[in-house]
């Protein structure tokens, strides 16, 4: 089926410090999403990528849609403690669905 | 900024029992789905909806779940007979035009005892 290997699991970094993440997959993705999550609450949506190569910034976020299309990387830059949580990547397989499916996660902590 | 809302926040049930969870979409949104992410796992997919039925559904959303637009704010998830296993983080979600762009709501936390 459809899976999105997301890597890596955890990150404990220093405030200031650069963030880098990245879900890879087998299959082709026609979008790819990347969600925060704090805990006992809804995914918010950070950034939306919709074609291959497209690279996109929000802020000091920075993500990017593979060119193969089965991959997708996010970057934090000069992180702050309000930038912890769980960052989910989440794609629309090729395959038309309109479900999304999701990564496991990665979890982030920062030390200040 | 609009945004999706979910009634009850937090919900316990005997096993057995029926559930039902409120989503109030984006106003001008047209595109509904329903997903859960069972504590510490990643999120799911159980059902889309679009134009009053049932879009895509997953192998989770089996005959115990059903969903409604009983009118034109609410969209509802029934889980007939809940199980031990129903428990989770249920999350709707909704999007317009733009079908890629799902945005969620806070979730219903389901506990079933």
């Amino acid at each position: 089926g459809q899976q999105l290997n997301q890597s890596p699991q955890s990150m404990f970094i220093q405030e200031g410090e650069d963030v880098s993440m990245n879900c890879t997959s087998s299959s082709i993705f026609n979008t790819w999403l990347w969600y925060k999550q704090d805990p006992g609450e809804g995914p918010v949506l950070l950034i939306a990528l919709y074609k291959a190569g497209e690279l996109t910034s929000n802020g000091r976020l920075t993500a990017q849609f593979g060119i193969t299309r089965k991959d997708s990387f996010l970057n934090i830059s000069a992180s702050i403690p309000s930038d912890v949580g769980i960052y989910f990547c989440a794609g629309h397989p090729s395959s038309g669905a309109q479900k999304l499916v999701f990564g496991q996660g990665t979890r982030l902590t920062i030390n200040p | 900024e609009p945004e999706v809302t979910q009634t009850p926040s937090h919900q316990v049930t005997q096993m057995g029992q029926e559930v039902i969870l409120r989503c109030v979409p984006i106003s001008n949104h047209l595109y509904f789905y329903w997903y859960r992410q069972i504590l510490g796992q990643k999120v799911e997919f159980l059902v889309s909806f679009y134009n009053n039925e049932i879009s895509e559904k997953s192998e989770i959303f089996d005959d115990q779940f059903s969903v409604e637009r009983p009118d034109g704010s609410n969209f509802t998830l029934k889980i007939r007979s809940t199980k031990l296993e129903d428990s989770a983080m249920y999350f709707c979600a909704s999007t317009g035009r733009r079908q890629e762009t799902q945005y969620f709501g806070p979730g219903t936390r389901l506990l079933v005892l």
